[in-house]
C-alpha cells in the first residue's frame, strides 16, 4: 500500500502565476482534504472533496480551488499566485462512515515557494 | 467555531524521561475526537494517538498515553520513557463527529529529547 502521495514535493512559483498540486489517496480512502501549513504554524483546513465533490470549505479565497477525479485522486488550484502562499501543502485521505471517523492519513506535503 | 490552544511552544527532555504537553480547546459541540499528531522533520504527518470524546477512558498506546478532561476541554499528552526519535513538532487536533471530517490543530509544541 503506497499510502497518500503528492506530487510534485518541490515547486517554485513567482507571484501572479497559477499552480496544481496533486494528491493520490491511500487504498480504499474516498475523501481528500487539503491543509495549508505556513511556517512554523499548525495546518490551515482548506477544503474537502467526497464523491467529486466539495464538501466543505476553509477560510480560504477562491483563489484556491479543486477538483476530484473519479479514482479519488485529487488536485489544488491556486490562482494569482501571492507571496504569502508560501506553505507547506499537506493532503489527507479517509474513509468516509455515517456516524464515524477513520483515520486521516497525510501525504509527505508539496513545499511550494513564491518568488 | 472550534478552537485549539498549544501553550508550550518549544520542550526539552533528556532521553529516558517523561514528558507531558498540553492542548485546551474550545468547542460547544458534546462528541467530538480528539488527535495528537507528530510531524518530524520529513513532514508527513503521524498519527499518535486518538480520543473519543464519549469514552471517559484515557486512551493509551504504548509509550503514549492522554489525560483526556472534558470539562476542563483539556487533553494533554504524555510520552513515558522518551526516546530520540521522538523529536518532533506535535500537534493536538480537534474533529467534529457530524459533518465533514475537518480536522482544527493547534499552533504545535517543538520537541526535542536529547541524548
Amino acid at each position: 500500500d503506497a499510502g497518500v502521495t503528492q506530487s510534485p514535493t518541490h515547486l517554485i512559483k513567482t507571484r501572479g502565476q497559477q499552480v496544481t498540486l496533486r494528491c493520490s489517496p491511500k487504498s480504499g480512502h474516498d475523501t481528500v482534504s487539503w491543509y495549508q501549513q505556513a511556517l512554523g504554524q499548525g495546518p490551515q483546513f482548506i477544503f474537502q472533496y467526497y464523491e467529486e465533490e466539495e464538501r466543505q470549505r476553509g477560510n480560504f479565497p477562491d483563489r484556491f480551488s479543486g477538483h476530484q477525479f473519479p479514482n479519488y485522486s485529487s488536485e489544488l488550484n491556486v490562482n494569482a499566485l501571492l507571496l504569502g502562499d508560501s506553505a507547506l501543502y499537506l493532503c489527507a485521505s479517509s474513509l468516509a462512515l455515517r456516524g464515524g471517523v477513520t483515520e486521516a492519513f497525510f501525504g509527505q506535503g508539496t513545499r511550494l515557494t513564491v518568488v | 467555531a472550534q478552537t485549539v490552544t498549544q501553550s508550550q511552544p518549544e520542550m526539552s527532555v533528556q532521553e529516558a524521561e517523561t514528558v507531558t504537553l498540553s492542548c485546551t480547546y474550545d468547542t460547544s459541540e458534546s462528541n467530538y475526537y480528539l488527535f495528537w499528531y507528530k510531524q518530524p522533520p520529513s513532514r508527513q504527518m503521524i498519527l499518535v494517538i486518538r480520543q473519543e470524546a464519549y469514552k471517559q477512558q484515557n486512551a493509551t498506546e504504548n509509550r503514549f498515553s492522554v489525560n483526556f478532561q472534558k470539562a476542563a476541554k483539556s487533553f494533554s499528552l504524555k510520552i513515558s520513557d522518551s526516546q530520540l526519535g521522538d523529536t518532533a513538532m506535535y500537534f493536538c487536533a480537534f474533529m467534529k463527529i457530524q459533518g465533514a471530517q475537518k480536522l482544527v490543530f493547534g499552533q504545535g509544541t517543538r520537541l526535542t529529547i536529547n541524548p
